[in-house]
């Protein structure tokens, strides 16, 4: 059975850092693209980021870019979100999902449940 | 970046039909996938690729793509299918390659 689970979210004043991870398990990692998508309280769903299975291609919402580094390692089935320079507005549950296959153009066919990103003051 | 509008809110009584819509441009070289979320939980894959149904989702949920909408269809509408619902889709010409739609709250009456 896919598992999912992510961790590392918290409490984090503007301009901090936070690492977020996701751990794998019931599936063969190294051969599915992953992807970060988060949503503000009450708000829809935003996507995040994307890297396909080899690291290969990574890519970024716009917005984000310079901010946010997506990582993975596959001999330790994780996926990795480093944020930086934290504002108000990155406040949001983080999932992590995994791709329908190794590329970045697919549907997300399971989803973590989740982990909270506050940034306060 | 591409932009998916979909309607804010849909009522529905039990066993009607429910239909959902996502437009944008251009959605005929792309496909559309469909997520329902819960409250509190985290979103269910259950359209992909425009109308295939991942196993476990009933056949009472079904979806289509052309010309500049998608759209999702729920038939003979259940109490269990209040939640929100998100297109998706990959646009590998933006900046912004992921995309989802605005969310649309469907309401069993």
């Amino acid at each position: 059975e896919v598992h999912l689970v992510e961790s590392g979210g918290g409490l984090v004043k503007p301009g901090g850092s936070l690492r977020l991870s996701c751990a794998a398990s019931g599936f063969t990692f190294s051969s599915y693209s992953m992807n970060w998508v988060r949503q503000a309280p009450g708000k829809g769903l935003e996507w995040v980021s994307c890297i396909t299975s080899s690291s290969t291609y990574i890519y970024y919402a716009g917005s984000l870019k310079g901010r946010f580094t997506i990582s993975r390692d596959n001999a330790k089935n994780s996926l990795y979100l480093q944020m930086n320079s934290l504002r108000a507005e990155d406040t949001a549950v983080y999932y992590c999902a995994r791709g329908y296959s190794s590329s970045s153009d697919v549907p997300f066919d399971y989803w973590g449940q989740g982990t909270l990103v506050t940034v306060s003051s | 970046s591409y932009v998916l509008t979909q309607p804010p809110s849909v009522s529905v009584a039990p066993g009607k039909t429910a239909r959902i819509t996502c437009g944008g441009t251009n959605f005929l070289s792309k496909s559309v996938h469909w997520y329902q979320q819960k409250p509190g939980q985290a979103p269910v894959l259950v359209i992909y690729y425009d109308n295939d149904r991942p196993s476990g989702i009933p056949e009472r949920f079904s979806g289509s793509n052309s010309g500049n909408t998608a759209t999702l269809t729920i038939s003979r509408v259940e109490a269990g299918d209040e939640a929100d619902y998100y297109c998706h889709m990959w646009d590998s010409s933006s900046d912004h390659p992921g995309v989802f739609g605005t969310g649309t709250k469907v309401t069993v009456l």
